[in-house]
């Protein structure tokens, strides 16, 4: 069982480069969403999805973009990096609250931006 | 909007002591509780989550949290602390209105002293 899969697991950048990310999910979910981890700063939202088609800003969407084309996958792009964005980067995926789940996780993307 | 507050960037006991790790939840509607946990250079796993059937809830690994509405909390315990549950611990509110994602707290660091 695949569950959440993140590609690539760990990246440098320079500053200025740009990248996506992908976040690939075999559940069927309905939600999926993009985290960045930082020390002390817990998890935070970037843009998350409800749906096929739709995307929405989280608590810090400045800098970053995301494309939701098919229902399995979820792509978060940096087109200029910054170092600033060094962070971890975790994507995940529920179904509709209604169904009540809980939110499954990917390894995460370790990103440097030198 | 929907918030959580962990309260201690870091816990420290003793093997065999008790555990408690403090949340408290801001919410306009009945939310959605979740506790995870991360070990290190992995993702997010689901400890236990609040559905509203039953204020004290069951976890994996021996952990049980407990909904207090009225102290708007739902903290972490383990009777007696392993060595293996030393990782990081967060907590998660997910409310059922149009603004529907999963909001984390910034985490809390529990090591365990022999």
């Amino acid at each position: 069982n695949a569950g959440v899969t993140q590609t690539p697991k760990f990246r440098v950048l320079k500053t200025g480069q740009s990248m996506t990310l992908l976040c690939a999910q075999d559940m069927n979910h309905e939600y999926m969403y993009w985290y960045r981890q930082d020390p002390g700063m817990g998890l935070r939202l970037i843009h998350y999805s409800v749906g096929e088609g739709t995307t929405a800003k989280g608590e810090v969407p400045d800098g970053y973009n995301v494309s939701r084309l098919k229902k399995q996958n979820f792509l978060l792009g940096l087109e200029s990096a910054a170092p600033s964005q060094t962070s971890v980067y975790f994507c995940a995926s529920s179904l509709r609250l209604r169904e009540n789940t809980e939110a499954f996780f990917g390894q995460g993307t370790r990103l440097t931006v030198v | 909007a929907q918030s959580v507050t962990q309260l201690g960037s870091h816990v420290s006991v003793s093997e065999g002591a008790l555990v408690l790790l403090r949340c408290n939840y801001s919410s306009s509607v009945p939310p959605y509780l979740f506790w995870y946990v991360q070990y290190p250079n992995q993702g997010l796993q689901l400890l236990l989550r609040y559905t509203s059937v039953a204020t004290l809830v069951k976890g994996i690994n021996g952990f049980e949290a407990e909904f207090k509405k009225s102290e708007t909390s739902f903290h972490l315990t383990k009777p007696s602390a392993h060595m293996s549950d030393a990782a990081e611990y967060f907590c998660a509110v997910r409310t059922a209105n149009r603004d529907d994602k999963i909001i984390f707290g910034k985490g809390t660091r529990l090591h365990i002293l022999p």
